[in-house]
Parts: structure tokens; C-alpha cells; sequence
């Protein structure tokens, strides 16, 4: 059972639109959520957090969304840029347990100049 | 400082060998966790120490996997006996107690 679920698996967007990169999760106990972007043969780098207890934070071009009544986050770029262009993943914890990320399957962002 | 650290970067071995992959986390990390990504998947929760104790393995598929840590740094994740299904890019995190985790750049396994 996937707890994490990324539905697109690609998503194309001009340079200077917004993207937007949607995640829902079925763990109402998930309480601590991070977007990573990963770039091929290199690790997941993290990219931003929100806590349970907020409903959006940003930073920078990058904001994300949490709706916790729906169990959907977004992650929105806003502009793109052609260096945005990989693969970004959701995750989501539990910060009483033992705080081990669950990912979704990723989004393949391509940012078309 | 230096960021997550893992080798080999890339393995092939053959199906029934045993192969050993090294983590050395950021300095001052606490916890350390081991993922693995298949084709085409996320990334797949392994095991997760603090300190050298591991107080949650669930996510070992099976017992051919097994790991450690010594002296609150490095940590190797062993596999016996491989499978073809064992073929995957296994990541490494640390991180200071339960803040974000940060990964190296995996170690890219192959077995034939």
C-alpha cells in the first residue's frame, strides 16, 4: 500500500511559468512533510519542509502547500527555470517515531526553455 | 563541511555473492538511515541507526540484509547470497538527531 502517491509521473513547463508538483498521502498520522530534487547518478538534495502545523511555507521560488483535510501537498516554482529540470520527490514522517522519510515514486519536472 | 559520503559508487557482482556498501555520514550526524531506490521507484525505507543502535530495521527485505554502525559514524550495509532483485541504487542519509536528513550519492548496484 502506497502511503505516499505522486500521480504524475512528468510534467512539462515552460521557462518562467509556474510549476506545480502535486503529492497526497493516506497517513493521517504523517505530521512532517519535505519535497527533495534529485538529479541523475546523484543523491536526493533537499529542498523544502512544512510541519503539520502550517499550511504553507516558502522559500524563495519554491513554495509548498499542505492541506491536511484533503491529505494533499503541493510544491509550487514559480518562475522555472531550465536548472529546475529532474526528478522531485515527496516524503512524508512521523517526528515521534523514528523519523524515517516515506517517498513517493517522483515527478519528472522538464523545464523547456 | 563534506556532505554524505558513500563507495563504491557503482558495484556488479554476481548473483550468490556478497557484497558490502560503505556510508560515512556528515560529521556530528547522530542518525544514520539506508534507503534503496528500484527502477522506477521511490525511494524504499531500510533500516535507521542513532548511534550505533538500530532501533528500527523494518524495512530489510529479507535476512540476507544486514547492517552496522561503529563509533556513531560509519556504517556498512551488507547483502548476502544476491539476487538479481537486489539491483538498485542504495542511498544514504544522516542527519542531526531527528532534523533533515541529508543523502549521498548511492552506490549503484548491479547483479547479474
Amino acid at each position: 500500500d502506497q502511503q505516499v502517491k505522486q500521480n504524475s509521473p512528468s510534467l512539462s513547463v515552460q521557462e518562467g511559468r509556474i510549476s506545480i508538483l502535486n503529492c497526497d498521502y493516506t497517513n493521517s498520522m504523517f505530521d512532517y512533510f519535505l519535497w527533495y530534487k534529485k538529479y541523475p547518478a546523484e543523491g536526493p538534495t533537499f529542498l523544502i519542509s512544512i510541519s503539520s502545523i502550517k499550511d504553507k511555507n516558502e522559500d524563495g521560488r519554491f513554495t509548498v502547500f499542505l492541506n491536511k483535510s484533503a491529505k494533499h501537498l503541493s510544491l509550487h516554482i514559480v518562475p522555472s527555470q531550465p536548472g529546475d529540470s529532474a526528478v522531485y520527490f515527496c516524503a512524508a514522517s512521523v517526528i515521534s517515531g523514528t523519523y524515517k522519510y516515506i517517498f513517493g515514486t517522483g515527478t519528472r519536472l522538464k523545464v523547456l526553455a | 563541511g563534506a556532505g554524505v559520503s558513500q563507495s563504491p559508487s557503482n558495484k556488479v557482482t554476481e548473483k550468490g555473492k556478497d557484497v558490502e556498501l560503505r556510508c560515512d555520514p556528515i560529521s556530528g550526524h547522530t542518525a544514520l538511515y539506508w534507503y534503496r531506490q528500484s527502477l522506477g521507484q521511490g525511494l524504499e525505507f531500510l533500516i535507521y541507526f542513532q548511534g550505533n543502535s538500530a532501533p528500527d530495521k523494518s524495512g530489510l527485505p529479507s535476512d540476507r540484509f544486514s547492517a552496522e554502525r561503529t563509533g556513531g559514524s560509519v556504517s556498512t550495509l551488507t547483502i548476502q547470497r544476491t539476487q538479481q532483485e537486489d539491483s538498485a541504487v542504495y542511498l544514504c542519509a544522516s542527519s542531526f538527531y531527528q532534523e533533515t536528513q541529508y543523502f549521498g550519492p548511492g552506490t549503484r548496484l548491479l547483479v547479474l
